[in-house]
């Protein structure tokens, strides 16, 4: 199947420091999306991506979608400790708009 | 804001036990999705919905999981017998498929443990 590679795994950064993280494919993806997941809770959408190049802002987040639509990065700018959570990439494609995840990006901002 | 709902949070269960899980999406959205998502990893789908329908159960291992959506709105994931692999986050995402709103919207999952 479809395989997602996403980098770093984790990653450990001073409060205030921008991060910077991106999913490659194999395949082609119709939608990018990024979703963050706290310890014991289900991922909440963050940014959605539907067009090939297009650059999509969510306060300090923004987000591209990879021209080759094989690819995508997510930026987060002047990092929070509330940014700590795992980052998951998913792509969107075929006919039932299945998505397919990455295995996630940790993130840990020391105050 | 309108949410996914799923119960239980927690589930402790002996292996050999049958268990269920209960999700209602978002009011309007047609489209449901169980996923099963192990520590450390991505969630993977296990069954797709489009109103009452099955679209996608591809990835349910059928001998021992079932899902339904008999009127089109929640939905049920049971799991008989459990085993110890089964232990695993049981997340539930609903959608509402229209244009270009493929989002896809997660309840808060039930952690699963199979002792």
């Amino acid at each position: 199947g479809q395989q997602l590679n996403q980098s770093p795994q984790s990653m450990f950064i001073q409060e205030g420091e921008d991060v910077s993280m991106n999913c490659t494919s194999s395949s082609i993806f119709n939608t990018w999306l990024w979703y963050k997941q706290d310890p014991g809770e289900g991922p909440v959408l963050l940014i959605a991506l539907y067009k090939a190049g297009e650059l999509t802002s969510n306060g300090r987040l923004t987000a591209q979608f990879g021209i080759t639509r094989k690819d995508s990065f997510l930026n987060i700018s002047a990092s929070i400790p509330s940014d700590v959570g795992i980052y998951f990439c998913a792509g969107q494609g075929g006919s039932n708009y299945k998505l397919t995840f990455g295995k996630g990006t940790l993130l840990t901002v020391n105050p | 804001e309108a949410e996914v709902a799923q119960s239980p949070r927690y589930k402790i269960t002996e292996k050999s036990q049958a268990v269920a899980f209960w999700c209602d999406p978002i009011s309007g959205h047609a489209t449901l999705y169980w996923y099963r998502q192990i520590l450390g990893q991505g969630p993977e789908l296990l069954v797709q919905f489009q109103d009452e329908s099955v679209v996608d159960d591809s990835q349910l291992p059928k001998d021992r999981f079932s899902a339904e959506r008999l009127k089109g709105v929640d939905s049920t994931l049971k799991i008989q017998p459990a085993e110890l692999g089964d232990s695993a986050m049981y997340l539930c995402a609903s959608s509402f498929i229209s244009g270009r709103s493929y989002e896809q919207y997660f309840g808060p999952g039930t952690r699963l443990t199979v002792t």
